[in-house]
C-alpha cells in the first residue's frame, strides 16, 4: 500500500502569511493527489484534485503543484477561514489512502 | 447543487451490526463511482471502500481493515448508498462520510457517527 505522509503536522501563522504544506508518496502516483480542508465538527471540503486543479468556487489564493512523490499546498495569504486541518489523498490505485494532516492555527 | 445525506448511525454494541445510507441528489447518481471514508474521534481520515457503477460491473474496492466485514451497496433507482457493516469492533467507533468518486472525492456528506460500545 502507498503510504502517506505530511509536513509539517502543525503550524501556527498569521493572517496574510504564505503557507506551504508538504506531502510526499511512499511511490510514485503520477499526479493522482487531492488536498482537503476540514474545520472542526465539519466534513472535509476539496479544495485542489490531480495534484493542481482547483475544485470549483475555491478561492485562487489555494494552488497546488508537484507529482510523482512530492507535492504542495500553498495558501499565498492565509485568511480568517482558512484556519483548519489540511488533508492529502492520493488516487493511484488500491486502497486510497490519507496523509495524517496538517493542523493550522493562529499565531 | 451535490448533495449527500448520511443516515443510520448509533450505538452499537461490539459484535454486532449496523447499517449506513447515504441519500444522494443534485447529479445523476447512476453516472458516478461512491465513496466511504470514516474519521476516529480526534484522528484523521480513513478511506474504506468504493462501489463503481453499472458500466463497471458495480465492482467494488475495500481498505484491508474492513475487508470481509464491511460490504457497499447502492441503488441507483433509489439514489442510494449503503454500508453494511458486520462484527464490528470498538475501534470502528467514527463519524462516517460518503463521498462522490469524481476527481478524488469532490463531495461529502455531513457524516453519521457510530459508536461501538458495551
Amino acid at each position: 500500500d502507498i503510504q502517506m505522509t505530511q509536513s509539517p503536522s502543525s503550524l501556527s501563522a498569521s493572517v496574510g502569511d504564505r503557507v506551504t504544506i508538504t506531502c510526499r508518496a511512499s511511490q510514485g502516483i503520477s499526479r493522482w493527489l487531492a488536498w482537503f480542508q476540514q474545520k472542526p465538527e465539519k466534513a472535509p471540503k476539496c479544495l485542489i484534485y490531480d495534484a493542481s486543479s482547483l475544485h470549483s468556487g475555491v478561492p485562487s489564493r489555494f494552488s497546488g503543484s508537484g507529482s510523482g512523490t512530492d507535492f504542495t499546498l500553498t495558501i499565498s495569504s492565509l485568511q480568517p477561514e482558512d484556519f483548519a486541518t489540511y488533508y492529502c489523498l492520493h488516487y493511484n490505485g488500491y486502497p486510497y489512502t490519507f496523509g495524517p494532516g496538517t493542523k493550522v492555527d493562529i499565531k | 447543487e451535490v448533495q449527500l445525506v448520511e443516515s443510520g448511525g448509533g450505538l452499537v454494541q461490539p459484535g454486532g451490526s449496523l447499517r449506513l445510507s447515504c441519500a444522494a441528489s443534485g447529479f445523476t447518481f447512476s453516472d458516478y463511482y461512491m465513496d466511504w471514508v470514516r474519521q476516529a474521534p480526534g484522528k484523521g481520515l480513513e478511506w474504506l471502500g468504493r462501489i463503481r457503477k453499472k458500466a463497471n460491473s458495480y465492482t467494488t474496492e475495500y481498505a484491508a481493515s474492513v475487508k470481509g466485514r464491511f460490504t457497499i451497496s447502492r441503488d441507483d433507482s433509489k439514489n442510494s448508498l449503503s454500508l453494511q457493516m458486520n462484527s464490528l469492533k470498538t475501534e470502528d467507533t467514527a463519524m462516517y462520510y460518503c463521498a462522490r468518486g469524481h476527481w478524488g472525492l469532490d463531495s461529502w456528506g455531513q457524516g453519521t457517527l457510530v459508536t461501538v460500545s458495551s
